[in-house]
C-alpha cells in the first residue's frame, strides 16, 4: 500500500517551454502533498506544500508564477515548470502525506528533468 | 547556518564494519526526527524515526539528543546493500505531517 507514482520519469524539454509532471497517490487519498527539487550532490529542498482545493503554499525563493501546482484532486497534484530554463534541470520528487494520518510522507520515484 | 548539517562523507568501509553518521539541527522547536536512505537517482525511503530514548532496528541504530540538538545513525556489520546515502530529516511538527528539512546527506559505499 501507500504507493506514489510520478509521471514523466524523465523529460527532456528545450529552453523556454513548459512541462508538466504528475504525481498520484495510487491506493490512498492525500489532503497534501509536497514537491521537492534535489540539485546533484545535493539535499532535498521543499519548493512548495499543495492542499487539495487550495492554493499551494511555496517556500521563500521559489516563483509561483514559475511553478504552478495545481492539486484538483485527492490523488493527483500536478507541478508545471513554465518557460523553462537550463538551471530548472533538476530531479524533482513529489510526496504525499493521506487523508487523517500525518505519520509518514510517501515519496513518488522522481521525475529528472533536463532543459537543453 | 544550514537547519539540518551532517558529516559530509563519503564513508568508505569494508563489508562488517560499524559506521556512525552524525546530524546536528539548529532548530530548537523541532518535533520529530527520522533517517532515511537514498539510492542514486531515486526517491528517499524511510529508514527509521528517531525517538529520544533511542530505539533500534536489527542492525540500526538510532539516537537522539535533544539538549545538544544531535541526531546519530549507528550501522553495525555493514553490507554491500547498505550502500547509498544517509538523510538526516526534522520536521518541526509531530510525526511528518509539516515540512520535512533534509540534511545535505551523507554517503555511504561499503566495500566486499
Amino acid at each position: 500500500g501507500a504507493v506514489v507514482s510520478q509521471h514523466p520519469s524523465r523529460v527532456i524539454c528545450k529552453s523556454g517551454t513548459s512541462v508538466k509532471i504528475e504525481c498520484r497517490s495510487l491506493d490512498f487519498q492525500a489532503t497534501t502533498m509536497f514537491w521537492y527539487r534535489q540539485f546533484p550532490k545535493q539535499s532535498l529542498m521543499l519548493m512548495a506544500t499543495s492542499n487539495e482545493g487550495s492554493k499551494a503554499t511555496y517556500e521563500q525563493g521559489v516563483e509561483k508564477d514559475k511553478f504552478l501546482i495545481n492539486h484538483a484532486s485527492l490523488t493527483l497534484s500536478t507541478l508545471t515548470v513554465t518557460s523553462a530554463h537550463p538551471e530548472d534541470s533538476s530531479f524533482y520528487i513529489c510526496s504525499a502525506l493521506q487523508v487523517g494520518s500525518s505519520y509518514e510522507q510517501y515519496f513518488g520515484p522522481g521525475t529528472r528533468l533536463t532543459v537543453t | 547556518r544550514k537547519e539540518v548539517e551532517q558529516d559530509p562523507g563519503p564513508f568508505n568501509v569494508p563489508e562488517g564494519a560499524t559506521v556512525a553518521f552524525n546530524c546536528t539541527y539548529s532548530n530548537s522547536a523541532s518535533q520529530s526526527f527520522f533517517w532515511y536512505r537514498q539510492d542514486c537517482r531515486k526517491e528517499p525511503k524511510l529508514l527509521m524515526s528517531v525517538y529520544s530514548s533511542g530505539n533500534e532496528d536489527g542492525r540500526f541504530t538510532a539516537q537522539l539528543n535533544r539538549a545538544s540538538q544531535y541526531i546519530s545513525l549507528l550501522i553495525r556489520d555493514s553490507k554491500l546493500s547498505d550502500s547509498a546515502t544517509y538523510l538526516c530529516v526534522v520536521n518541526t511538527r509531530h510525526n511528518q505531517g509539516g515540512k520535512l528539512i533534509f540534511g545535505q546527506g551523507t554517503e555511504l559505499s561499503v566495500k566486499p
